[in-house]
């Protein structure tokens, strides 16, 4: 049981370009998240899914797109990289809804020049 | 959304040292939690605490959810307990961090 994880580790993009972080769990949860986390800063939401197929916005979902076509899976892919989007990306799943404890992925550094 | 306050925003201790650190929340809600962020940025999860007492080793947690507050205490700390501590309430289907108090413990 690997929990939540999360490839790759660290990326340098060129501004314009686009990439995929992908976040895989294995606990069969329904419930999965993206959250950025720039310098000294705390966590905020990108985009969120409660199901295969359905998934939603968060705070600062600009840039970026998601998708979840199985329950395992939730990529997050972001189109046309800029510097702003420089930042550590976590992706995580909670055992239920609202209750149980949050798994977070090991992150994703991604750097964009 | 629901309002996540921490306090205080920064702390240094002295190895061997007792701290308490807040939660703040706004709301009422069904899930409270504390997170300890390490120097190499993982996030782990420290407790799941909605109410009660528990605790872990040096570490313990309060939440009084009526008074929508919740305590970490670290107790007798070590260098390793550097980093920074989260805590994140959730209703309905988002979750929601406060700042964050980061923790310098010098030896």
């Amino acid at each position: 049981n690997a929990g939540v994880t999360q490839t790759p580790k660290f990326r340098i993009l060129k501004i314009g370009q686009s990439m995929t972080l992908q976040c895989t769990q294995d606990m069969n949860h329904n419930y999965m998240y993206w959250y950025r986390q720039d310098p000294g800063m705390g966590l905020k939401l990108i985009y969120y899914s409660v199901g295969a197929g359905i998934t939603d916005k968060g705070e600062v979902p600009n840039g970026y797109n998601v998708s979840r076509s199985t329950t395992e899976d939730f990529p997050l892919r972001l189109e046309l990289a800029a510097p702003s989007q420089t930042s550590v990306y976590f992706c995580a799943s909670p055992r239920e809804r609202d209750t149980g404890e949050l798994f977070f992925g090991e992150g994703s550094r991604l750097t964009v020049l | 959304g629901i309002q996540v306050e921490q306090s205080p925003p920064d702390l240094i201790l002295q190895e061997g040292a007792n701290s308490t650190l807040r939660c703040n929340f706004s709301d009422s809600v069904n899930n409270l939690q504390w997170f300890h962020q390490n120097p190499w940025g993982q996030l782990i999860n420290l407790f799941y605490i909605p109410s009660g007492t528990k605790q872990n080793g040096r570490l313990s947690a309060t939440t009084v959810a009526t008074e929508r507050y919740s305590l970490l205490y670290i107790s007798s700390s070590q260098t390793t307990d550097s980093g920074v501590y989260f805590c994140a309430s959730s209703l309905g289907n988002q979750f929601y961090f406060g700042t964050g108090t980061s923790l310098t413990v010098i030896p």
